[in-house]
């Protein structure tokens, strides 16, 4: 099956630490993306990716750090300097970043920090 | 900036009645439009798209209209079912960016 994968689905961390989420894709899609969302609330951009070796901050990028070293993979560190890290995670893909396509989504990764 | 809105947060709809979700652009640059469906828990699954050459598309129990001259986007499903209970996200993208999500509309069914 084709899809987007994202692992843990629950993950709990103490405050000051890092921590990494996973992202992974077998669409051969070229562009990836991480999105925060907040309870009743939309969908806010924190980094994407249209192309291997290369990434973009979005809207609330700080605090947060990728890497996108394979086309498949696209994980996302939450940092100690992330002021308000709990959140429901979501990655998407698009066949391109380039406008036009609809992005496809994971399950989400919900984390929570205390 | 550019944002994508709802008039509504909440619909309620009795089950069987036809939903009507609507979405406002501000954008009048916005060339493609999607509507997605996020069920509880889980992340947002693609419903229908449209672009912007188009002033409606049909699938399956859904229709979006796409009206330019006012800038509003609508979704209708025809039939409302439970498992239509979720919350409704219209986005919109133009030329080579990022797609922008609006804040979402949740669809309640009565039965």
């Amino acid at each position: 099956d084709g899809g987007i994968t994202q692992s843990p689905k629950y993950l709990f961390r103490k405050e000051g630490q890092n921590v990494t989420l996973s992202c992974e894709q077998n669409l051969n899609h070229d562009a990836m993306y991480w999105y925060r969302q907040d309870p009743g609330q939309g969908l806010r951009l924190i980094y994407y990716s249209q192309i291997v070796n290369d990434f973009q901050k979005g809207d609330i990028a700080e605090g947060y750090s990728v890497s996108r070293e394979k086309k498949e993979s696209f994980p996302l560190t939450v940092t100690s300097a992330q002021k308000n890290p709990t959140a429901f995670y979501l990655c998407a893909s698009s066949a391109s970043g380039t406008g036009g396509y609809e992005q496809y989504f994971g399950p989400g990764t919900r984390l929570t920090v205390t | 900036g550019e944002s994508v809105g709802l008039h509504l947060p909440t619909l309620s709809v009795q089950e069987g009645d036809n939903s009507i979700i609507n979405c406002a652009y501000s954008n009048s640059a916005s060339d493609y439009f999607i509507w997605y469906k996020q069920e509880s828990g889980k992340g947002p699954q693609f419903i229908i798209d449209i672009r912007s050459n188009m002033d409606k598309r049909q699938g399956q129990r859904v229709t979006v209209l796409l009206n330019k001259t006012v800038k509003h986007l609508s979704l209708q499903i025809a039939a409302t079912q439970p498992g239509d209970s979720a919350v409704y996200f219209c986005a919109e993208s133009w030329r080579d960016d990022k797609i922008i999500f609006g804040k979402g509309t949740r669809l309640h069914i009565l039965p």
